[in-house]
């Protein structure tokens, strides 16, 4: 079984759109996130988000606003795509964080490669 | 702000010749310490870790990583590199409690058989 699964996996499409990209998790992780790679495999994360706070990452326009269903699953929705949002997308998860207590491992999606024409 | 360095940016090896990546992150504090490979067109799949206790950590497929607090880094390594091993390789850090990852650049491994 997949533990974290993204669909689409490619996803081409024209500037000024609205898009979103589904993640899941079956992994009963309490945290997921967002990461996006750009064209020289650098890897940034956008959201982080549980149960309890949704962390952004200041430099992501608002344009991109994560929606949460439930707990495992974290849409990405994107508006008004642009040509600069093409990229790879990964989404994540791990364990809840407990403040003080030992970090956990993130588990990777597959990916969505997103092209903005 | 934490981040992290590599600063082999592509590497190239011939089958069976030795591996070191070099990792260098800043932060002061505790740090909780990764290494993902991508292979071409294949999601990150975490190598191994480091959160505490023995500073040379083994991972999967013959890898092992060497956390030297003193100078700030962990190291990848493998003492004989496979042609599958080509991909791509993330240092990455996070602080005990703390969500986020902060990754480096990656480096690209190539093995010529």
């Amino acid at each position: 079984d997949t533990a974290v699964s993204q669909t689409p996996k490619y996803l081409v499409t024209q500037m000024g759109n609205d898009k979103s990209i589904k993640c899941e998790q079956n992994l009963g992780h309490d945290t997921m996130y967002w990461y996006k790679q750009d064209s020289k495999k650098f890897l940034k994360i956008m959201f982080s988000y549980n149960n309890k706070e949704l962390i952004i990452n200041e430099t992501v326009p608002n344009r991109f606003s994560p929606k949460s269903p439930d707990k495992a699953h974290l849409n990405l929705h994107i508006n008004s795509l642009e040509l600069g949002d093409s990229a790879v997308y990964f989404c994540a998860s791990s364990q809840d964080q407990l403040a003080g207590g030992p970090g956990d491992t993130q588990y990777f999606g597959p990916g969505t490669r997103l092209t903005v024409l | 702000a934490q981040s992290v360095s590599q600063h082999n940016h592509h590497v190239i090896l011939s089958e069976a010749a030795s591996l070191e990546l070099g990792c260098n992150y800043s932060y002061g504090g505790t740090v909780n310490l990764f290494w993902y490979v991508q292979y071409p067109g294949q999601h990150l799949q975490l190598l191994l870790k480091y959160f505490s206790g023995d500073p040379l950590v083994k991972g999967i497929k013959g890898f092992e990583a060497e956390f030297i607090k003193s100078k700030f880094s962990f190291n990848l390594r493998k003492p004989s590199v496979q042609w599958s091993d080509t991909a791509e390789y993330f240092c990455a850090v996070t602080s005990p409690g703390a969500n986020n990852l902060f990754f480096g650049t990656g480096t690209r491994l190539t093995v010529i058989p």
